[in-house]
């Protein structure tokens, strides 16, 4: 069974429009939730990390976290073409404070915002 | 930020030949880095965690005769992939952190090819 999955799309957004990234993960003792994006070619790029249940919102972004039902997802708004990547959802079993801890990432939802 | 640099960026060598990849934390100490594997169209896969001054703990299903690490300084970790083959031909990630934060930073990946 893997561990984090994602729908590998593409997804296909027009511009300004908000595009929904969505993540399951299969361990429940996953304490710390990652959103990395990725350029062809390029190693990824942390867009921001969760920890709590809730939404945790950094400029156009926002992160929701679903530990229950063992969700997270990624909202997109005001969509840009330069958004155009692959998005990387990935756990760590260690919480916040912790130590660094091993990351295990999904194979990422490629992401296409047309203007 | 913290910067973490790989050497070489691309390198192209012949089967059954050593090829050795540098990871370096230039800006801060890294007590802990990753180096990960991604195919292409496929996800970041972990292959170890190294930690300076000790042996690197792998990951299930790789090889660590195959893929050594050495972690000697607490700026500086290596991978040999050993006896290179075709199959090996992949992106290689390092990562480093500084400990507790959780957050960890890529290098800009090597992209090996074995003819």
């Amino acid at each position: 069974q893997k561990e984090v999955e994602q729908n590998s799309g593409p997804l296909s957004v027009p511009e300004g429009a908000i595009a929904s990234l969505n993540c399951t993960y299969s361990d429940r003792g996953s304490q710390s939730f990652f959103w990395y994006r990725q350029y062809s070619g390029k190693s990824p790029e942390l867009i921001m990390f969760i920890y709590s249940n809730g939404d945790k919102e950094d400029g156009r972004f926002t992160a929701q976290l679903n530990k229950a039902s063992q969700y997270v997802s990624l909202l997109i708004r005001d969509s840009q073409p330069s958004d155009s990547a692959t998005y990387l959802c990935a756990v760590d079993r260690k919480g916040r404070g912790s130590t660094l801890g091993r990351l295990y990432f999904g194979r990422g939802t490629q992401l296409t915002v047309w203007p | 930020g913290a910067v973490v640099s790989q050497h070489p960026s691309r390198v192209i060598c012949k089967s059954g030949t050593s090829v050795k990849i540098e990871c370096r934390s230039l800006d801060f100490q890294a007590t802990t880095m990753f180096w990960y594997r991604q195919f292409p169209k496929q996800s970041l896969m972990l292959m170890a965690t190294s930690n300076e001054g000790s042996k690197a703990t792998y990951e299930q299903g790789v090889e660590k005769d195959k893929f050594l690490i050495n972690h000697a300084s607490l700026t500086l970790s290596t991978l040999t992939v050993t006896s290179a083959h075709p199959e090996d031909s992949s992106f290689y990630i390092c990562s480093a952190g500084q400990g507790k934060g959780n957050e960890q930073f890529f290098g800009p990946g090597t992209r090996l090819t074995v003819l």
